[in-house]
């Protein structure tokens, strides 16, 4: 079984500090994790995603993760937060198998004071 | 990247009446679809995998008989709420996976706002 914690429902940061996001996962096989955002009544967007491959993935609009085996961790930073930035971001986990199913964790919701 | 659209986006409906939802891939085929049901403030909740050609797999605990899933070609999958009622009132989610070359990416809908009065 698989699954996902985000740590934290609510993050609140000042425009232009650290954007930390924290995420744990469990798998009993080697995962594949993603972080998405979402947009209030919009859909789900791709932020980042790893593979197995380079273990500090970067994605867009300036995210990257870190993917810690030892940690079970895949935390989300960004290093200068936007007012843009102010969305839901949801982790989640795959299983090693491709098409299989992605288990979303409860969310994290990112506020960001001017 | 892929978009994949939802119609409607919105629907209001009466207690006991049935309703579906289209999800589509606009620029690409999908074997796979999937439909989620995101109640406010929260995560979302995988409902079903849709396959295209053959039966969806329902997760535990959604009724099947309820929430009639219909993949019949590439492009296309429904969502039809039969017989809905107000705790049916959600966000619904449909996405659509595109093979990768390790794993397969899903790209997700604008969503459907259901309202069951």
């Amino acid at each position: 079984a698989q699954s996902v914690t985000q740590l934290g429902s609510h993050v609140s940061v000042s425009e232009g500090a650290l954007v930390l996001l924290r995420c744990n996962y469990s798998s009993s096989v080697p995962p594949y994790l993603f972080w998405y955002v979402q947009y209030p009544n919009q859909g789900l967007q791709l932020l980042l995603k790893y593979t197995s491959a380079a273990t500090l993935v970067k994605g867009i609009n300036g995210f990257e993760a870190e993917f810690k085996k030892s940690e079970t961790s895949f935390h989300l930073t960004k290093p200068s937060a936007h007012m843009s930035d102010a969305a839901e971001y949801f982790c989640a986990v795959s299983g090693g198998s491709s098409a299989s199913k992605i288990i979303f964790g409860s969310g994290t919701r990112l506020s960001i004071r001017p | 990247g892929a978009v994949v659209s939802q119609h409607p986006s919105w629907v209001i409906c009466k207690s006991g009446t049935s309703v579906k939802i289209e999800c589509r891939s606009l620029d690409f085929q999908a074997t796979t679809m999937f439909w989620y049901r995101q109640f406010p403030k929260q995560s979302l909740m995988l409902m079903a995998t849709s396959n295209e050609g053959s039966k969806a797999t329902y997760e535990q605990g959604v009724e099947k008989d309820k929430f009639l899933i219909n993949h019949a070609s590439l492009t296309l999958s429904t969502l039809t709420v039969t017989s809905a009622h107000p705790e049916d009132s959600s966000f619904y989610i449909c996405s659509a996976t595109v093979p990768g070359p390790q794993v397969d990416e899903q790209f997700f809908g604008p969503g459907t706002r259901l309202t069951v009065l």
